[in-house]
């Protein structure tokens, strides 16, 4: 069975400083990788995703996000964050050609001015 | 393309009624499921089906069923509700294995 690992529920960052969400996931098989973001009152949307090929995957709006098969990671980091970047971000696994996707259970990040 | 829409936005329920959450998406997808989102839990998958006609549990499937009659649509039924299903529902499609595309979800509140 896999499993996902949000390790913070909430990171308060200053405008302008960086972050890193944490992810980790636990499968016997080989997985694709997202990570999704809600806005209040939103549903949720692809922020970036692992398939395969590169281990390092970005964002158009400057997150990045490196797959670790060894530390079974996908941490979410930005060099520089936005007022406009609060929200919640939620790391998500499905097995490759699998049926079912598995949610962490979200970390609430809080960029403050 | 609307992509994944939901109906209804909000609905207030007392405790034993039955209703259901409609579900639709125009992209032609063979995945749908269905999720609720209470605090600090993130999702948790109800159903998902992977074609017309096949349908199977997900991690939290009591209390729910659902049909799939065709592609497009994959509504969700509360048989009896209680207030334990007070939550925020969201449907969703994809491919194989690739990319959720969520509708605006459901927010039930049940009495």
């Amino acid at each position: 069975a896999q499993s996902v690992t949000q390790l913070d529920s909430q990171v308060p960052v200053f405008e302008e400083a960086p972050v890193e969400l944490r992810c980790n996931y636990s499968s016997s098989v080989s997985v694709y990788l997202f990570w999704y973001v809600q806005y209040p009152n939103q549903g949720l949307q692809l922020l970036l995703k692992y398939l395969s090929g590169s281990t390092l995957v970005e964002s158009i709006n400057g997150f990045e996000a490196e797959f670790n098969k060894s530390q079974t990671s996908f941490h979410l980091r930005k060099p520089s964050v936005h007022i406009s970047d609060t929200a919640e971000y939620f790391c998500a696994v499905s097995n490759t050609g699998g049926f079912k996707t598995i949610f962490g259970a979200g970390t609430r990040l809080f960029v403050k001015a | 393309n609307a992509g994944v829409t939901q109906t209804p936005k909000f609905q207030v329920l007392k405790t034993g009624q039955s209703m259901t959450l409609q579900c639709a998406q125009d992209m032609n997808h063979e995945y749908m499921s269905w999720y609720r989102q209470d605090p600090g839990m993130g999702l948790r998958l109800i159903h998902y089906s992977v074609g017309a006609g096949i349908t199977d549990q997900g991690e939290v499937p009591n209390g729910y069923n659902v049909s799939r009659s065709t592609t497009e649509d994959f509504p969700l039924r509360l048989l009896s509700a209680a207030p334990s299903q007070t939550s925020v529902y969201f449907c969703a499609s994809s491919q194989q294995g690739d990319t959720q595309y969520f509708g605006p979800g459901t927010r039930l509140t049940v009495l």
